[in-house]
């Protein structure tokens, strides 16, 4: 069964003080892991796609990496504004929907 | 801004009743795709839609039902309302089903 596990459930963090958020997965034949930033009450909103193990992606302060189990989205000297909650998903060969992760809550403290 | 569009924003109505909520996709997008949101809970598919016939279905209950329309707009129909029903509802849209999702502003449910 297609599975996603994002941890922590929640993660504080110094303005400045760089992480990493993890998604493992299980997934039969990866057909993409997708990375999503949602604030409260609002739409996720889209962050990168990743299809293939060794792939990286970077968009400002995020990178986001992939290896055949997991993914990690790396957050390099955070600022405030990215306090929100990170959402993973994956779709694999047997389902034509999203297998979603619950999400890390990120709270980055002035 | 995604590009996707859904009504109304709010939406508070009582037990029982009956409610349309209503989404426009991405210019080009062929798929939708509805999601429940509970409070402080991750999302839930309910069910997906590709140039207006039904792809695949989650954990939508009888009570709910959905269609696709030639314009590619689509409507999430929630009968019999109950308090748990309260919720935020996410329209997404992708350009096949197998690439990213864009997600609309959703609905927020209140049932009371």
């Amino acid at each position: 069964e297609d599975q996603v596990t994002q941890s922590p459930e929640a993660l504080r963090l110094q303005e400045g003080e760089s992480s990493s958020l993890n998604c493992s997965y299980t997934v039969s034949g990866l057909r993409g892991l997708f990375w999503y930033r949602q604030d409260p009450g609002k739409g996720p909103e889209f962050l990168f796609t990743l299809y293939s193990a060794g792939e990286e992606k970077e968009k400002e302060r995020l990178k986001a990496t992939l290896t055949k189990k997991e993914s990690f989205l790396h957050i390099t000297a955070p600022k405030p504004e990215d306090s929100a909650t990170y959402l993973c998903a994956v779709q694999g060969d047997s389902n034509y929907q999203l297998i979603w992760g619950a999400g890390t809550k990120l709270i980055i403290k002035p | 801004d995604s590009g996707v569009t859904q009504t109304p924003k709010h939406l508070i109505t009582a037990t029982g009743q009956r409610v349309t909520l209503r989404c426009s996709p991405r210019s080009g997008d062929l798929s939708v795709y509805w999601y429940q949101q509970s409070l402080d809970q991750g999302l839930q598919f309910l069910i997906q839609y590709y140039n207006g016939e039904e792809r695949a279905k989650g954990n939508i209950l009888e009570r709910f039902s959905a269609q696709q329309f030639p314009d590619l707009h689509s409507e999430l129909n929630l009968s019999s309302l109950e308090l748990g029903d309260s919720a935020l509802y996410f329209c997404a849209s992708s350009v096949r089903g197998a690439y990213e999702q864009y997600f609309g502003p959703g609905t927020r449910l209140t049932v009371t």
